[in-house]
């Protein structure tokens, strides 16, 4: 039981270019969640899935794209990375709304 | 608008003491109050959660206070050790599991 896991762990992008972080977890929970974190300012929701094939804007969406491909899986599409958007990225799931288990991250360097 | 603040911004306590974070809420729609604890290069991890039909909640050395009316919650650590130090969030959700949170309070604990 992995939990949530997510990749890559690190990542340097030169400004315009696209990623995607992957995310998955083995906890069969309905809704994931994808958050930043930044120095100071906490963790800002970007995107959510309550379930599968469902998804919906967070507080700051934009300059991002979610897919949930499967119950398991939701990634996090940059189509055309900036310097803002250097980073801490979260991936979390869960069926409890108190209740929410996070992967170990990845961090973003937009240069 | 920041519907979640938390307070202090840091904290450090001597061995032993009480640690006490305050955070406080705006929207009225948040139906539960979790508490995470993060330390460096890791993800959040739940430590405790209130729901508010209840005023207090105790697990071990952690205790969550809430007060509906005023709309503040606040964590206390009593016997506050060095293993405790690290980042406590709040966190406020909705039914529907989407979570604000606030800026995240750094606790250390000096031996």
């Amino acid at each position: 039981n992995a939990g949530v896991t997510q990749t890559p762990k690190f990542q340097v992008l030169k400004t315009g270019q696209s990623m995607t972080l992957q995310c998955a977890q083995d906890m069969n929970h309905n809704s994931m969640y994808w958050y930043r974190q930044d120095p100071g300012m906490g963790l800002r929701l970007i995107y959510y899935s309550a379930s599968e094939g469902t998804t919906d804007k967070g507080e700051v969406p934009n300059g991002y794209n979610v897919s949930r491909l499967n119950k398991r899986e939701f990634s996090l599409r940059l189509e055309s990375a900036a310097p803002s958007q250097t980073s801490v990225y979260f991936c979390a799931s869960s069926n409890e709304p108190d209740t929410q288990y996070f992967g170990p991250g990845t961090r973003l360097t937009v240069l | 608008q920041q519907q979640v603040k938390q307070s202090p911004q840091s904290l450090i306590v001597q061995k032993g003491g009480i640690s006490i974070i305050n955070c406080a809420y705006e929207n009225t729609a948040f139906d539960y109050f979790p508490w995470y604890q993060q330390f460096p290069g890791k993800g959040p991890a739940l430590l405790i959660a209130i729901r508010p039909d209840v005023s207090e909640k105790k697990e071990g050395r952690f205790t969550i206070s809430f007060n509906k009316s005023a709309k503040q919650f606040s964590l206390h650590i009593m016997d506050s050790q060095p293993g405790d130090s690290a980042t406590y969030f709040c966190a406020a959700s909705t039914n529907a599991g989407k979570s604000t949170f606030g800026d995240g309070t750094t606790l250390t604990v000096k031996p």
